[in-house]
């Protein structure tokens, strides 16, 4: 069965610094990859996907993440972090078993501090 | 052009009751999903829309859930006899096209129901 996995619950980076939100996924075809940013009371927007290619994608808001077959990650990364961009992340898969669905994983909550 | 849009925000109702939860895509968005995410949770597929008809509703919990989408526009969640365990944020989303593996999926802010 597809299955994502963000390893953690909440990743805190100081302002400036370089951050990560890690990914892992499970799935038994090809992978199409999602990146998703909820802030408070508001809903899902899309940063950025892999479909097939470059295995670096770059999205919104200065995000990229680099997808890597044979660790079965997509991890999402940014050079510098802003206070701003603290919200929870939410990565997500589909492949052909999937169907329609995206499966998605818990979700990781970042804290930028000032 | 606007966003997804759904209504109303936030639902309280009593258990038992009845529910209608309204969804408006993204004008030319033929294909329409319905979630719903509990807290400290990611988003959990209901069910799936391309244009009228309901083309994977195999994430629906049981029979208390329906949805319908009459001219391949505007949705509606319905649930019947509301239990607690109903309660979440159900999100919306929509994207230009037959459902793709690869195609963006766009979010509505979601309706949080609370049944008491």
């Amino acid at each position: 069965a597809q299955s994502v996995a963000q390893p953690e619950d909440q990743v805190n980076v100081a302002e400036g610094n370089p951050l990560t939100v890690k990914c892992t996924y499970s799935v038994s075809g090809n992978p199409y990859l999602f990146w998703y940013v909820q802030y408070p009371n508001r809903g899902l927007q899309f940063l950025l996907k892999y479909i097939t290619g470059d295995n670096l994608v770059k999205g919104s808001y200065g995000f990229e993440a680099e997808f890597n077959k044979s660790q079965t990650s997509f991890h999402l990364k940014k050079p510098s972090a802003l206070v701003s961009d603290s919200a929870l992340y939410f990565c997500a898969v589909r492949d052909m078993d999937s169907n329609y669905q995206l499966i998605w994983g818990a979700g990781t909550k970042l804290i930028i501090k000032p | 052009g606007a966003g997804v849009s759904q209504t109303p925000s936030n639902k309280v109702t009593e258990k038992g009751k009845y529910v209608e939860l309204r969804c408006d895509p993204i004008s030319g968005h033929t294909a329409l999903y319905w979630y719903r995410q509990s807290l400290g949770q990611g988003p959990e597929f209901l069910i799936y829309f391309q244009g009228t008809g309901a083309a994977d509703d195999s994430g629906l919990p049981n029979d208390r859930f329906f949805a319908v989408r009459p001219e391949g526009s505007v949705s509606t969640l319905k649930i019947q006899r509301t239990e607690r365990g109903d309660s979440a944020v159900y999100l919306c989303a929509s994207s230009f096209g037959q459902g793709g593996l690869g195609e963006t999926q766009y979010f509505g802010p979601g309706t949080r129901l609370l049944v008491l």
